[in-house]
């Protein structure tokens, strides 16, 4: 079965500390994989993908992520977090063929302490 | 900039009365339109999948008498919240995907639903 876990509900970190976000999923086929992230009241925007290629993929706003085949994880990371990426993270995967729904997580929710 | 576009982005509207929300893609034709519902603090639940000149594709457990989706043209899609009740406040997210290339998944801001 398709899905897509982020252990992490909540997270804390201080403005300036590194951030690593978890996503495992469980994908039958070749998956395509999404971090997106939700201000409070907004849609979704996208912060980075991976198709194919080199597994560790850079995104807009400083985030990368890393593809990890044979953990089936896409974890989200940033070296130094600022107060405005304080938001809702969501990870999910989609089928390597257009046209189809995408599987998300439940999402992490990032705090930033000053 | 944005290349889905929705609106409203909030409505309040009284019980028993319908409400439209329009799905716009700016910048590409999409043959297929897909619409969200989040409740608050939860993730995006896929509610259909909307295909442009035929008939949605409904999750199961969505009333489609309920959440009327018209996909007219290949840059609209509409979904209407039928004899709205209180419980069918939410916020509702529609989102398209460009067919040429690896395009991914683009949003629109939501719509936040209140039915009083």
């Amino acid at each position: 079965a398709q899905s897509v876990t982020q252990p992490d509900i909540h997270i804390t970190v201080s403005e300036g500390a590194s951030l690593e976000l978890r996503c495992n999923y469980s994908y039958g086929a070749t998956p395509y994989l999404f971090w997106y992230v939700q201000s409070p009241g907004q849609g979704l925007q996208l912060l980075l993908k991976y198709f194919s290629g080199d597994t560790l993929v850079q995104g807009i706003k400083g985030f990368e992520a890393e593809f990890k085949r044979s953990q089936s994880s896409f974890n989200l990371r940033k070296p130094s977090v600022h107060w405005s990426d304080a938001a809702e993270y969501f990870c999910a995967v989609g089928p390597s063929n257009t046209g189809n729904q995408f599987y998300f997580g439940t999402g992490t929710s990032l705090t930033v302490i000053p | 900039g944005a290349v889905v576009s929705q609106h409203p982005s909030w409505v309040i509207c009284k019980s028993g009365t319908s409400v439209k929300i329009e799905c716009r893609s700016l910048d590409f034709q999409a043959t297929t339109m897909f619409w969200y519902r989040q409740f608050p603090k939860q993730s995006l639940m896929l509610m259909a999948t909307s295909n442009e000149g035929s008939k949605a594709t409904y999750e199961q457990g969505v009333e489609k008498d309920k959440f009327l989706i018209n996909h007219a043209s290949l840059t609209l899609s509409t979904l209407t919240v039928t004899s709205a009740h209180p419980e069918d406040s939410s916020f509702y997210i529609c989102s398209a995907r460009d067919p040429k290339g690896n395009s991914p998944l683009h949003f629109g801001n939501g719509t936040r639903l209140t039915v009083t």
